[in-house]
């Protein structure tokens, strides 16, 4: 089974500034996709950013990107110049692109991150 | 386009009771999800739904849960016998297709149970 460690439970920044949110995933698959996903105090979990494991380039979107080690089963998210509406819960999910076990997100304990004016 | 959503978004109850959510999914999305989020935790897996097909349950979901798709529109999900260890915030997502074409989940603001 797969599992993703989030070793920070929390984590602090100055609005402006750069911050880099931690991941880990453990899986004898090949072929998966990992997210960053957050949640603000509305509950509502919302995408941040995906990944691909066979593509080798590092996705963007935004102020927001990721590095992505795949031999080290490493997904670390960096959120730059950050915004007071940045403050929220930050988890990151992965997903098998198995047919048989691609339906679900396995989370990890997420981040919460609080960005100081 | 009127997201996901979640009835009620609060439910408190007494052990032994049994209680009912709703997700509403967005429309003409043909998959729906449910999971489980406690606090301090990130969310599990329940299940999932192709229309009105359930394809998939997790171990979580023991002979209490019960979760249904009647015409593949929206879901309810039951809990009977309510325990004390069922209180959390249940979670309802849906997306357009396969999730296996790397489309993102869509997620509803949740049901926070208590159970007394």
């Amino acid at each position: 089974a797969q599992t993703v460690t989030q070793s920070q439970p929390e984590m602090s920044v100055q609005e402006a500034e750069t911050v880099t949110l931690s991941c880990t995933y453990d899986t004898s698959e090949s072929d998966y996709y990992l997210f960053w996903y957050k949640q603000p105090p509305s509950r509502q979990m919302i995408l941040v950013i995906r990944q691909e494991a066979y593509k080798q380039q590092n996705a963007t979107e935004n102020r927001f990107s990721v590095n992505f080690q795949k031999a080290a089963k490493s997904f670390s998210l960096k959120i730059s110049d950050s915004q007071l509406g940045d403050a929220a819960m930050y988890f990151c999910a992965y997903r098998s692109a198995e047919e048989t076990s691609g339906s679900r997100l396995t989370f990890g304990e997420g981040t919460q991150l609080t960005v100081n004016p | 386009d009127t997201g996901v959503s979640q009835n009620p978004r609060h439910k408190i109850t007494k052990r032994g009771q049994n209680v009912t959510f709703r997700c509403d999914p967005i429309s003409e999305h043909n998959r729906l999800y449910w999971y489980r989020q406690t606090l301090g935790q990130g969310p599990e897996f329940l299940t999932y739904f192709q229309n009105e097909a359930q394809l998939e349950k997790s171990r979580l979901l023991s002979d209490r849960f019960s979760a249904e798709r009647p015409k593949g529109s929206f879901s309810t999900l039951e809990i009977q016998r309510t325990e004390q260890g069922d209180s959390a915030m249940y979670l309802c997502a849906s997306s357009p297709r396969a999730l296996r074409t790397n489309e993102k989940l869509f997620f509803g603001s949740g049901t926070q149970l208590s159970v007394l």
